[in-house]
């Protein structure tokens, strides 16, 4: 069983370049979530997807979309990065959204210059 | 709004020693509480969870506990052992149900 998986674990932009972050989840659970995490702001949520074919914002949105393709997979897209975009970004899910344990994945490193 | 604290921000202890982590949140109306673990580098891993109408919860070495009342709950760890060393999170959700997580609580369990 592999959980909830992300792609990729590091990647390199340079500002106004453009990416998506992958996350697939193999639990059958409803609800999706990203979140990024900084230094001394811990953690924080950016958008999430209660069930399949809805999603909202979270906290910090700004400069983000998001897609759930299907039941199992959430992406993040970063149209134009910008440097306060570098941080951790992990991807979580739950069986349904808000009241179960969330299970997270093991993180994308992403560096913006 | 919910914010949530967590004390001491980190923590050195010798192996073998028992310890409480602790976690406050200031909107006490919640239904659930989370405590996940966060090695160097790698994602979260979910521990405990706590529902409301719970007042502990225990998972091997591990004991949860919740008072809603006074916003606060612990998490104690028995008989500490070096693979201990991490850092610990608590998550409480905010009133829209999303989780609001602690700065985190980084452990050093000393052979």
């Amino acid at each position: 069983n592999a959980g909830v998986t992300q792609t990729p674990k590091f990647q390199v932009l340079k500002t106004g370049q453009s990416m998506t972050l992958q996350c697939a989840q193999d639990m059958n659970h409803n609800s999706m979530y990203w979140y990024r995490q900084d230094p001394g702001m811990g953690l924080r949520l950016i958008y999430y997807s209660a069930s399949e074919g809805t999603t909202d914002k979270g906290e910090v949105p700004n400069g983000y979309n998001v897609s759930r393709l299907n039941k199992r997979e959430f992406s993040l897209r970063l149209e134009s990065a910008a440097p306060s975009q570098t941080s951790v970004y992990f991807c979580a899910s739950s069986v349904r959204d808000p009241h179960y344990e969330q299970y997270f994945g093991p993180g994308t490193r992403l560096t913006v210059t | 709004k919910q914010e949530v604290t967590q004390i001491p921000a980190a923590l050195s202890v010798p192996e073998g020693e028992n310890l409480v982590l602790n976690c406050s949140f200031t909107d006490s109306a919640i239904y659930n509480l989370q405590w996940f673990r966060q090695d160097p580098g790698k994602g979260l891993t979910s521990l405990l969870l706590i529902q409301s109408s719970q007042r502990e919860q225990t998972s091997g070495r591990l004991n949860a506990s919740l008072d809603k009342s006074s916003g606060r709950s612990t998490l104690y760890i028995a008989a500490s052992q070096p693979g201990d060393s991490a850092t610990y999170l608590c998550a409480a959700p905010n009133q829209g149900g999303k989780l609001i997580f602690g700065q985190g609580t980084e452990l050093s369990v000393k052979p």
